[in-house]
């Protein structure tokens, strides 16, 4: 089972700041890697799939990167709306395993 | 618009049953793959199991194999979870979800909370 491992676990910032988060796989995954957010009471909601394409109606301000082990998540310039649970996830192999997510809160 | 509506869920007893639900509309189930997902209480994500695009292929986490089962009624275009022996670690909201490709889950219904406890 591939393990992916988010970090921080939390973070800190303010409105119109620059947010960045990290994915670390186990062993790697390619490019078969995708972002995710929740809010609270809220089902998730898919923002990249392979590392660093948007899905359908995600702002600009939402990029990914990396390939192989490393993958980064990058909120531009948050916004109140971006104060949420993010959560990775690998398709490479099964079984298809998430993160233990990044809390991005309000500072 | 795509829609997915879970139902099923409810108090059960260790060791007892239940049949989760998924109601699929503004697309036909038949034509993509579909997936369960569950969130503990407080907790994480983790993936349940998955059908592929043909219906005859399913695969499984390795804490439900064996105990739970994914099938799909083309006729109502719903997806189901069927849980057998159910236990205590179980106990979670269930949310079902569409893959569009490949195994990334693009729509998610809202979720239906399972609770197994005596």
């Amino acid at each position: 089972e591939i393990v992916l491992t988010q970090s921080p676990a939390t973070l800190s910032l303010s409105p119109g700041e620059r947010a960045t988060l990290s994915c670390r796989a186990s062993q790697s995954v390619s490019n078969y890697l995708g972002w995710y957010q929740q809010k609270p009471g809220q089902a998730p909601r898919l923002l990249i799939y392979d590392a660093s394409d948007r899905a359908t109606g995600i702002p600009a301000r939402f990029s990914g990167s990396g390939s192989g082990t490393d993958f980064t998540l990058t909120i531009s310039s948050l916004e109140p709306a971006d104060f949420a649970v993010y959560y990775c996830q690998q398709r490479s192999n099964w079984p298809i395993t998430f993160g233990q997510g990044t809390r991005l809160e309000i500072k | 618009e795509v829609q997915l509506l879970e139902s099923g869920g409810g108090l059960v007893q260790p060791g007892g049953s239940l049949r989760l639900s998924c109601a699929a509309s503004g697309f036909t189930l038949n034509n993509y793959a579909m997936n369960w997902v569950r969130q503990a209480p407080g907790k994480g994500l983790e993936w349940v199991s998955s059908v592929d695009v043909t219906g005859v292929s399913a695969d499984y986490a390795d804490s439900v194999k064996g105990r739970f089962i994914i099938y799909r009624d083309s006729s109502k275009n719903t997806l189901y979870l069927q849980m057998n022996h159910l236990r205590v670690e179980d106990t979670a909201v269930y949310y079902c979800a569409q893959s569009m490709g490949a195994y990334y889950f693009d729509y998610w219904g809202q979720g239906t909370l399972v609770t197994v406890s005596s």
